[in-house]
């Protein structure tokens, strides 16, 4: 069965600082990877995707991910992080080939301190 | 600007009472999503239309319906809405249902049951 597992429940940083959150997913085939963010009070919405090719996507707003196709990995990164930034992240996966299933990680909680 | 809207965004029922949450989107696209998510949780897909074709997951219970009348609507039905129903519930769409299309999320109905 898919599972996909976040282990940071909630990250708390000052302005500036790097950020880096953990997804790891577990699957028996192969997968397409998204990040989801959720600002608060507002709608889930797609921050970047990895398909296939090069392993290292860039989103919006700064955020890049990389594939680790050895790790079962696809951390979320952004070198220097705003206050805007406050939100919970969402990693998600579908199977490449078939419906479109999200299955989610339980998410991470962002609190960047201005 | 197109969306996904869900109303309401809070809705109150009683135990056993039955209950409907909406959906409707300015997005003309073909696939719409029910997903559950409870408190601390991941998002978890109960089922999807795509367009009139209705897939149910194999484990969302029998106390869930749904009904699409229309490209722009999709309601979800409760019931017998129990204690361990209530949860945020959250409506998606995408273009179709291929598993690299980019699902749209609406703010998600916040359900109590009484």
């Amino acid at each position: 069965a898919q599972s996909v597992s976040q282990h940071n429940h909630h990250v708390i940083l000052s302005e500036a600082a790097s950020l880096e959150l953990g997804c790891n997913y577990s699957y028996g085939g192969t997968v397409n990877l998204f990040w989801y963010v959720q600002y608060p009070g507002q709608h889930l919405q797609l921050l970047l995707k990895y398909f296939s090719g090069d392993p290292l996507v860039k989103g919006i707003k700064g955020f890049e991910a990389e594939f680790i196709k050895s790790k079962f990995s696809f951390n979320l990164r952004k070198p220097s992080v705003q206050w805007s930034d406050t939100a919970e992240y969402f990693c998600a996966v579908t199977p490449q080939t078939g419906a479109n299933n999200l299955f989610f990680g339980t998410g991470t909680r962002l609190t960047v301190i201005p | 600007d197109a969306m996904v809207i869900q109303n309401p965004r809070y809705q109150v029922t009683q135990f056993g009472k039955p209950v409907t949450l909406s959906c409707s989107q300015t997005l003309n696209h073909n696939v719409m999503y029910w997903y559950q998510q409870k408190s601390s949780q991941a998002p978890k897909l109960l089922f999807h239309y795509y367009d009139k074709d209705f897939n149910n997951e194999a484990d969302t219970p029998d106390n869930f319906q749904s009904r699409r009348p229309n490209t722009s609507f999709c309601f979800l039905d409760i019931r017998s809405p129990g204690l361990g129903d209530a949860a945020m519930y959250l409506c998606a769409t995408s273009r179709d249902v291929g598993p690299q299309e980019t699902q749209y999320f609406g703010p998600g109905t916040r359900l109590l049951v009484l």
